[in-house]
């Protein structure tokens, strides 16, 4: 089946500690994003990238890091930089960047700082 | 800087009746609008909106966007407890990568 794997699903960090989140698709999707959500803040946007080894900050890129080494794999590591890190993180791509075309969405990954 | 708004923030209704779900946007270079639903983890591709006055329907849910207003509303007829959500509205843009712009969210309780 196509789709967007997050692993993993729950994870816990504690302070000081870098962790990184697994992102994978499987539909040869040439755009992915991540996506930070917070109680009644809806989503919004990390770092996103639009073809293999290129990336760029979206909204609230600071104490993030990412990678785009594969095309179907785009890694995203929070810092210890990261001030608050407890949030639901969202892992989406799409077709092309620049086509108008709909975002698919991962499971998720929630993250507790202990 | 680009917004998007969501209203009401939640809502509570009972089953069979209809709901109408807001969403106004300011974003500069406004490509196209979408609506997805959210419950618990994925949220769900349900319309994308690109040109002004034109009904997407898709069974019960119906959704329909004005450029001149800057909004979109989401209908939801004949509800049932399965449509109770969170539902998200966002804003594209043209040249952004397929960046979104998204608003708060409306929760949806639907009761029995």
């Amino acid at each position: 089946d196509g789709g967007i794997t997050q692993s993993p699903k729950y994870l816990f960090r504690k302070e000081g500690q870098n962790v990184t989140l697994s992102c994978e698709q499987n539909l040869n999707h040439d755009a992915m994003y991540w996506y930070r959500q917070d109680p009644g803040q809806g989503l919004r946007l990390i770092y996103y990238s639009q073809i293999v080894n290129d990336f760029q900050k979206g909204d609230i890129a600071e104490g993030y890091s990412v990678s785009r080494e594969k095309k179907e794999s785009f890694p995203l590591t929070v810092t210890s930089a990261q001030k608050n890190p407890t949030a639901f993180y969202l892992c989406a791509s799409s077709i092309q960047g620049n086509r108008n075309t709909e975002a698919f969405f991962g499971q998720g990954t929630r993250l507790t700082v202990v | 800087e680009d917004k998007v708004v969501q209203s009401p923030l939640s809502l509570v209704v009972h089953e069979g009746d209809t709901v109408t779900l807001n969403c106004s946007y300011e974003v500069t270079n406004f490509r196209s609008l979408l609506w997805y639903k959210q419950e618990k983890k994925a949220p769900t591709f349900l319309f994308m909106l690109t040109s002004s006055g034109i009904e997407k329907k898709s069974g019960r849910l119906s959704s329909i966007l004005d450029k001149k207003e800057l909004s979109s509303i989401l209908n939801i007829t004949a509800t049932q407890t399965g449509d109770s959500a969170i539902y998200l509205c966002a804003g594209a843009l043209y040249n952004q990568g397929g960046k979104l712009i998204f608003g708060q969210g409306t929760e949806l309780s639907v009761k029995p």
